[in-house]
């Protein structure tokens, strides 16, 4: 099994342009997660998604959108990308709740 | 929402002295409490959980208690190792929609 896979590891950007993050897991967990973890503010939510076809909002939702079209895939798009939005983020999934998450191998992302 | 503190940011020990970390929660509906740590430049990976219904848990070195009523629980790490150095994160869950709500993150370091 690979786990939670994420596609691109780094990426830069320019102000304005726009991206789209994959985070993909062979564990058919019903929970997904997207992070953004900046130095000294821990890991904040973005969006989340509680199965095939959900997402909702998180703590910090603002400026991304979600898609979870299949149960294995979670997409994390940036619009319009702006320099706060410079961070690493990370993908997570779980089975079930109260359970450990799995975290992805995080994605760089550096907008200019 | 649901806030965690954690305390203290940095730490540094003698090789073969324990170390807490505290955190604290806001939401008393919180009754999943998992530690993650994560090495520099990888992904956080569990390392110890506790639910509502127990008031400590220990595996081998790594011990983390609970108190409920305080709404409060540390991680410790007793007899430390140079490869204990790291980022340890706490995070809280109300199972709801399986949120997770992080601290910001304790930097350990141990001097060999």
């Amino acid at each position: 099994n690979a786990g939670v896979t994420q596609t691109p590891k780094f990426r830069v950007l320019k102000t304005g342009q726009s991206m789209t993050l994959l985070c993909a897991q062979d564990m058919n967990h019903e929970y997904m997660y997207w992070y953004r973890q900046d130095p000294g503010m821990g890991l904040r939510l973005i969006h989340y998604s509680v199965g095939e076809g959900t997402t909702a909002k998180g703590e910090v939702p603002d400026g991304y959108n979600v898609s979870r079209l299949k149960k294995q895939n979670f997409l994390l798009g940036l619009e319009s990308a702006a320099p706060s939005q410079t961070s690493v983020y990370f993908c997570a999934s779980t089975p079930t709740a109260f359970r450990e998450q799995f975290f992805g191998p995080g994605t760089r992302l550096t907008v200019l | 929402g649901e806030n965690v503190e954690q305390h203290p940011s940095t730490l540094s020990v003698q090789e073969g002295d324990s170390a807490v970390i505290k955190c604290t929660y806001s939401d008393s509906a919180s009754n999943y409490f998992p530690w993650y740590k994560q090495e520099l430049g990888k992904r956080p990976q569990l390392i110890i959980d506790i639910r509502s219904n127990v008031g400590e848990k220990k595996d081998q070195r790594i011990a983390v208690t609970l108190n409920k009523t305080a709404k409060h629980f540390s991680l410790h790490i007793t007899e430390t190792q140079p490869e204990d150095s790291a980022v340890y994160f706490c995070a809280a869950s109300k199972g709801t929609g399986n949120q997770f709500y992080f601290g910001t993150g304790t930097s350990l370091t141990v001097i060999p």
